[in-house]
């Protein structure tokens, strides 16, 4: 059983295209991530939601629209996709938020043609 | 705000050899501190975490971190080295409930035979 898991795994696609990646977690967490990690494997955080409640919010273009439908599920839809989009896509899931882990799924690698 | 140095981009070693990578954190309240393990083209597992109590903390796979208040650090470290270890290690900060994990820009480790 996958706890957290991303769909698709890979996805390449042009630019100005809009795209969407989704997450499911069977974990029974409240809180659920999006983290994108760039080129050189860093790793940063995008959104965070708290029982389909949005609670982090960096700063993203607006083109990135997470949606939470239930607190198991996060997808990310982007809006015309560019060329810097292109990068690995993790979901995660945590259950709250203070000294508890975040348990990621494999990853989503965007590439943007 | 908090963040976290990985002191090293790569860490090469002799299989066999004892393993350090480095890890410095900033945070204006006491954080809880994480390891993780990326192994080419999966996601992101937990090693060990501090969150109160012993600041000694084993992990998995022989993996141990101590949490060192008076020197901001939470170094990883692992008596003898297998080849199996070769992948990317990210160091994490969580400062208080309500943010995300944020992450150093990770070492890769790499072990020779």
């Amino acid at each position: 059983d996958t706890a957290v898991s991303q769909t698709p795994k890979y996805l390449v696609t042009q630019m100005g295209n809009d795209k969407s990646i989704k997450c499911e977690q069977n974990l029974g967490h409240d809180t659920m991530y999006w983290y994108k990690q760039d080129s050189k494997k860093f790793l940063k955080i995008m959104f965070s939601y708290n029982n389909k409640e949005l609670i982090i919010n960096e700063t993203v273009p607006n083109r990135f629209s997470p949606k939470s439908p239930d607190k198991a599920h996060l997808n990310l839809h982007i809006n015309s996709l560019e060329l810097g989009d292109s990068a690995v896509y993790f979901c995660a899931s945590s259950q709250g938020q203070g000294n508890t882990e975040a348990f990621f799924g494999q990853g989503t690698r965007l590439t943007v043609v | 705000a908090q963040s976290v140095t990985q002191l090293g981009s790569h860490v090469s070693v002799s299989e066999g050899a004892l393993v350090l990578l480095r890890c410095n954190y900033s945070s204006s309240v006491p954080p809880y501190l994480f390891w993780y393990v990326q192994y080419p083209n999966q996601g992101l597992q937990l090693l060990l975490k501090y969150t109160t109590g012993a600041t000694l903390v084993k992990g998995i796979n022989g993996f141990e971190a101590e949490f060192k208040k008076s020197e901001t650090s939470f170094h990883l470290t692992k008596p003898s080295a297998h080849m199996s270890d070769a992948a990317e290690y990210f160091c994490a900060v969580r400062a208080k409930a309500g943010t995300a994990l944020i992450f150093g820009k990770g070492t890769t480790l790499s072990v020779s035979s």
